[in-house]
């Protein structure tokens, strides 16, 4: 079975400063593992992804996360938050031949 | 820009009423996937289409019926729905293949259903 727990159903962060969305996943196997932002009335989007290749993973708009295998963590940052960071963001795991399995999603707020 | 398009964006039904919504996807995927998604919800997954064959149907009602004429077309079909249907639609695809594929999805913008 596979599954993935966000700590904190909404973080607030004011503008220019350090944004950690964190995630924690359970996995019998190795995960592959995903954060995914949706903005307001909107779809889906990728921002990163861990393939068992470099545990540092950066993606787009400045967002990175380091997969832990001792913590089983797959924590997501950003140095420096901005407004249009404001979205709800989805860790995600899964393995080879078995879907997606989403968390509960961490809403952001950036305040000015 | 999304690959994954969806249509319409929105609609209005009454529960008497039949719609579709309708996705494409040219990324040559082998894999589509229907998910509704409440506010502030994770999107719950509905159906699986795989070599365009119906893989998975996550005991979702009848009044749901999709269909998949074609590797690029995904379509879900709706007739007698309730109130508590109205949702955000979300149309995704992904690569098929034992070993292959990381289960990454594509998803397309959606299509918010408002049941009256």
């Amino acid at each position: 079975a596979q599954s993935v727990t966000q700590l904190g159903s909404h973080v607030s962060v004011s503008e220019g400063a350090l944004v950690l969305l964190r995630c924690n996943y359970s996995s019998s196997v190795p995960p592959y593992l995903f954060w995914y932002v949706q903005y307001p009335n909107q779809g889906l989007q990728l921002l990163l992804k861990y393939t068992s290749a470099a545990t540092l993973v950066k993606g787009i708009n400045g967002f990175e996360a380091e997969f832990k295998k001792s913590e089983t963590s797959f924590h997501l940052t950003k140095p420096s938050a901005h407004m249009r960071d404001a979205a709800e963001y989805f860790c995600a795991v899964s393995r080879p031949a078995r879907q997606l399995t989403f968390g509960s999603g961490t809403q952001l707020t950036v305040l000015p | 820009d999304t690959e994954v398009t969806q249509t319409p964006k929105h609609l209005v039904m009454g529960m008497t009423n039949k719609k579709s919504l309708k996705c494409e996807q040219h990324m040559g995927h082998r894999a589509m996937y229907w998910y509704k998604q409440k506010a502030k919800k994770p999107p719950e997954l509905m159906f699986v289409y795989s070599y365009e064959k119906l893989s998975i149907n996550e005991s979702v009602p009848s009044r749901f019926s999709p269909e998949c004429p074609n590797s690029s077309l995904l379509n879900l079909h709706l007739h007698a729905l309730q109130p508590e249907d109205s949702a955000l639609y979300l149309c995704a695809s992904s690569q098929v293949g034992e070993g292959s594929t990381t289960g990454e999805l594509f998803f397309g913008e959606g299509s918010r259903l408002t049941v009256l």
